[in-house]
């Protein structure tokens, strides 16, 4: 079946800084993928749809210079969170479409925590 | 807006009985729904998918019920398992041909041996 790894799997990092996460799909082409957001306890919040060879649509009231979404090949997205505070603090999961249909394989989550 | 919500935050089942996850959705477009099982840390597992031509669909152990007059989705889990013990959001395809889903609340099963 199809997978989806990201990396790092937890990542600390202190306020101001940049962290950077990496999506991948291991065995099929995913001109799209999803980045979402999940606070503990509450659903996935989609926070913007990559698309391979072009600019990252992101959802409403999602800050597009804070989470830099790039999508440089089609086994490839990351997402930057740029200058992180605590409130960045959260489980970010990606998943990639498969081309042509609607399943979204998702992969295992970076938990992230800013101190 | 499109929103997809659950019905029980919360079921506890007996292990060995069925389980029912309940879901309603609000966007009557949608034509594509999924079920998603997440364990604590993890992304979300793909459970079963059904298209909106249909009612119901059935796999291992799992049985989606799809009723598009009252848009309800549900999941019955058969002879659960304390593996069963998870959350499980519904999701539905949003609007315009964007693949874009939409998570619902989630549902916590816990599975009592």
């Amino acid at each position: 079946g199809a997978v989806v790894s990201q990396h790092p799997s937890r990542v600390i990092c202190k306020s101001g800084t940049s962290v950077k996460i990496e999506c991948r799909s291991l065995d099929f082409q995913a001109t799209t993928m999803f980045w979402y957001r999940q606070f503990p306890k509450q659903s996935l919040m989609l926070m913007a749809t990559s698309n391979e060879g072009s600019k990252a649509t992101y959802e409403q009231g999602v800050e597009k210079d804070k989470f830099l979404i790039n999508h440089a090949s089609l086994t490839l997205s990351t997402l930057t969170v740029t200058s992180a505070h605590p409130e960045d603090s959260s489980f970010y999961i990606c998943s990639a479409r498969v081309p042509g249909v609607y399943e979204q394989y998702f992969g295992p989550g970076t938990r992230l925590t800013v101190t | 807006g499109e929103s997809v919500g659950l019905h029980l935050p919360t079921l506890s089942v007996q292990e060995g009985d069925n389980s029912i996850i309940n879901c309603a959705y609000s966007n009557s477009a949608s034509d594509y729904f999924i079920w998603y099982k997440q364990e604590s840390g993890k992304g979300p597992q793909f459970i079963i998918d059904i298209r909106s031509n249909m009612d119901k669909r059935q796999g291992q152990r799992v049985t989606v019920l799809l009723n598009k007059t009252v848009k309800h989705l549900s999941l019955q889990i058969a002879a659960t398992q304390p593996g069963d013990s998870a959350v499980y959001f519904c999701a539905e395809t949003a609007s315009g041909n964007t693949g874009k889903l939409i998570f619902g609340q989630g549902t916590t099963l816990q599975v009592k041996p």
